[in-house]
């Protein structure tokens, strides 16, 4: 099965714009989670999805949204983007919720705000 | 308030030697802990679980909830082993708490 991929892989924006970022989880799998990686905070949980619906959301301000279609693929979005986004942003998916289950992370987008 | 932590920010071992890479959890339920590994270029990957009880590439892992711990442990590292190791815990919603990670060098 191929993995959790992650478009793009490398973006470079201004602050005040914004951005979006795509997953595509491994076949089959219906959950999707995003976590923003930086060298001061290391990996920080944002949301996560099931059924198309945020099941649990970390500790972002608004700005920072996601959304999953039908077809478990999720997006995740940034608006009015500030120097401190720049960050690698990592979409993880699993089978399903919850304890046992194994998340297979993507190879990340790397976000670079000017 | 639910935490994970790695105390060493880098480990250097020489090959051979046995190495062993702390993780510290606070949390008030039933801890689910996983050990991530993440070799240069390549994506975050699951290395071990405490419910498997498992032994990957050499490495085992032992839940001590008495002292709150998930250490990593080989007996004899490689060169292949230098890596960032992430200690994480999985919360009962359901998403992951991650420490600072642990690189981990092993010289020849």
């Amino acid at each position: 099965k191929a993995g959790v991929t992650q478009t793009p892989r490398y973006l470079i924006k201004t602050r005040g714009q914004q951005v979006t970022l795509s997953c595509s989880p491994i076949s089959g799998h219906r959950s999707v989670s995003w976590y923003q990686q930086t060298p001061g905070q290391g990996l920080q949980f944002l949301f996560e999805y099931f059924s198309e619906t945020q099941r649990n959301k970390g500790n972002f301000p608004g700005r920072f949204s996601g959304r999953q279609f039908s077809n478990s693929r999720s997006e995740m979005n940034v608006s009015t983007l500030e120097l401190g986004d720049s960050a690698l942003y990592l979409c993880a998916s699993s089978l399903a919720l919850g304890r046992g289950e194994t998340q297979y992370f993507g190879p990340g987008t790397r976000l670079l705000v000017l | 308030a639910q935490r994970v932590t790695q105390p060493e920010k880098l480990l250097s071992v020489f090959k051979g030697a046995p190495v062993e890479l702390k993780c510290n959890y606070s949390y008030s339920g039933s801890p689910e802990l996983f050990w991530y590994v993440q070799y240069s270029r390549q994506r975050l990957q699951l290395l071990l679980r405490h419910i498997s009880r498992e032994s990957i590439k050499g490495f085992t892992a032992d839940l001590n909830k008495g002292e709150t711990s998930f250490h990593l442990k080989k007996p004899f590292a490689q060169e292949e082993d230098s890596a960032m190791y992430y200690c994480a815990l999985r919360r009962s919603q359901g998403n992951l708490i991650f420490g600072k990670g642990t690189k981990l060098s092993v010289k020849p």
